[in-house]
């Protein structure tokens, strides 16, 4: 069974920088697999932020940027603001049709 | 613009079979190279991948979830469907239909508004 994991809960004050990952349980993460990052606020269906890896979807501000760091994807948040907090989610591509989504990173901003 | 609807009971009882269908609008699913999927989130949890399924037919399913599910399409009606069967209360969730969108991106571009299902007698 795939797992993709992400930190339950971060913290970032206001302006401040955020990274957040996606690794995986065996083995690394790469292109190969199509990250994708999207965000959830209650009550809301999640929109997608980041898509292969480091596209941002339309819409989305450049604060917002995707990459691989090591062995896992990566979600960085610039300049972080009060409406950023969030759950943030991302999800692997893993072939074929199949998909795994990550726990989910609670985001407080304070 | 591409829109997914989201409907079916809000109210199934344990052992039951909970269906859900998905309309889509602005697009079509027989003529899309696109997978569509069911995706769902227990209140105050997660979000968990349950299934694919193309416009041929071809499904993919999470295996964990796989020995209950069953996701079919009707092109002519341009819907998908879920049927999960022998629900229990850890099946409670907000229910969404989305598109995955293939073309290099692999990513669930649009997403139903969703829809709450509750397990209980």
């Amino acid at each position: 069974q795939t797992v993709v994991t992400q930190e339950p809960s971060f913290s970032v004050s206001p302006g401040g920088t955020v990274t957040l990952t996606c690794g995986l349980s065996s083995g690394s993460v790469s292109t190969s697999y199509y990250p994708s990052w999207y965000r959830q606020t209650p009550g809301q269906a999640p929109r997608t932020l980041i898509y292969s890896t480091n596209t941002r979807s339309s819409g989305v501000p450049d604060r917002f940027s995707g990459s691989i760091l090591g062995n896992k994807a990566a979600l960085t948040i610039t300049g972080a603001q009060a409406d950023d907090e969030s759950d943030y989610y991302c999800v692997l591509y893993m072939g074929s049709g199949f998909v795994v989504f990550g726990g989910g990173t609670k985001l407080t901003v304070l | 613009q591409l829109q997914l609807q989201e409907s079916g009971p809000g109210l199934v009882k344990p052992s039951e079979t909970l269906s859900l269908t998905c309309t889509v609008s602005g697009g079509s699913i027989g003529s899309s190279s696109d997978y569509w999927g069911w995706i769902r989130q227990p209140p105050g949890k997660g979000l968990e991948w349950i299934g694919n399924i193309y416009s041929s037919g071809s499904t993919y399913y999470n295996s964990s979830l796989k020995s209950r599910i069953t996701i079919s399409v009707d092109t002519s009606k341009n819907q998908f469907s879920l049927k999960l069967s022998s629900v229990t209360a850890a099946d409670t969730a907000f229910y969404y239909c989305a598109r995955l969108r293939r073309s290099g991106s692999y990513t669930f571009d649009y997403w139903g508004q969703g829809t709450l299902v509750t397990v209980s007698s």
